[in-house]
């Protein structure tokens, strides 16, 4: 069965220091994997997206994932966190089953909290 | 530019009450079409996606109904409502299957939050 894995429900990180929210995979053939963000009572907004090429994507707002094959992951990550960047941010895979039209399967989702 | 538009914003409901939420896209021709759910502030359950008018697969068994009367248009409905159906609603949009570059990113509305009392 295909799934995408959050392992952390919350991230907690002062700002300044480097985040990395971690997600992983299980899809038949070559991933598709997207990474969205969520503020509060707001719908969710596209950040970066990684269908081939280079293993390190670069979104918006100054983030980054890295795709890594051996490992199915695709963790996202930024150098420097910013109090701004606490939302919910979910982790996706395109369903590569039969059929399944484009659509997308999301991760719980995980919390960041980045501390002034 | 597209956009998406979703209301009404906030929704309060008795138990057996009537749902009508609507969707509509701005500035594309022929989207797929999505509502997700939102339950508990977490995790996004597909509830139905449309990828031309009058087409509409269901992704789970629900109280719910959804229909594509035109072509930019998604609406979410139910005949009588559920403490169960509370949540927040999403809809999305994204280019036709096909369009690798666009493919699956989504852009997803503003939400409607239900409340079922």
């Amino acid at each position: 069965a295909q799934s995408v894995a959050q392992p952390e429900d919350q991230v907690n990180v002062a700002e300044g220091n480097p985040l990395t929210v971690k997600c992983t995979y299980s899809v038949s053939g070559n991933p598709y994997l997207f990474w969205y963000v969520q503020y509060p009572n707001r719908g969710l907004q596209f950040l970066l997206k990684y269908i081939t090429g280079d293993n390190l994507v670069k979104g918006s707002y100054g983030f980054e994932a890295e795709f890594n094959k051996s490992q199915t992951s695709f963790h996202l990550k930024k150098p420097s966190a910013l109090v701004s960047d606490s939302a919910l941010y979910f982790c996706a895979v395109r369903d590569m089953s039969r059929g399944a039209t484009n659509k997308l399967i999301f991760g719980t989702g995980t919390l960041l909290a980045v501390q002034p | 530019s597209q956009t998406i538009h979703q209301w009404p914003a906030t929704l309060v409901q008795p138990v057996g009450s009537p749902l009508s939420l609507e969707c509509t896209v701005e500035g594309t021709s022929n989207p797929n079409l999505y509502w997700y759910r939102q339950a508990a502030g977490r995790g996004l359950q597909l509830l139905f996606y449309s990828v031309g008018i009058g087409q509409i697969s269901s992704e789970v068994p629900q109280n719910l109904s959804a229909s594509r009367p035109q072509d930019r248009q998604f609406i979410l409905s139910s005949k009588k409502l559920l403490l169960s159906d509370s949540g927040f609603y999403l809809c999305a949009w994204s280019v036709p299957h096909g369009d690798l570059l666009g493919a699956n990113v989504l852009t997803f509305g503003a939400g409607s939050r239900l409340t079922v009392l």
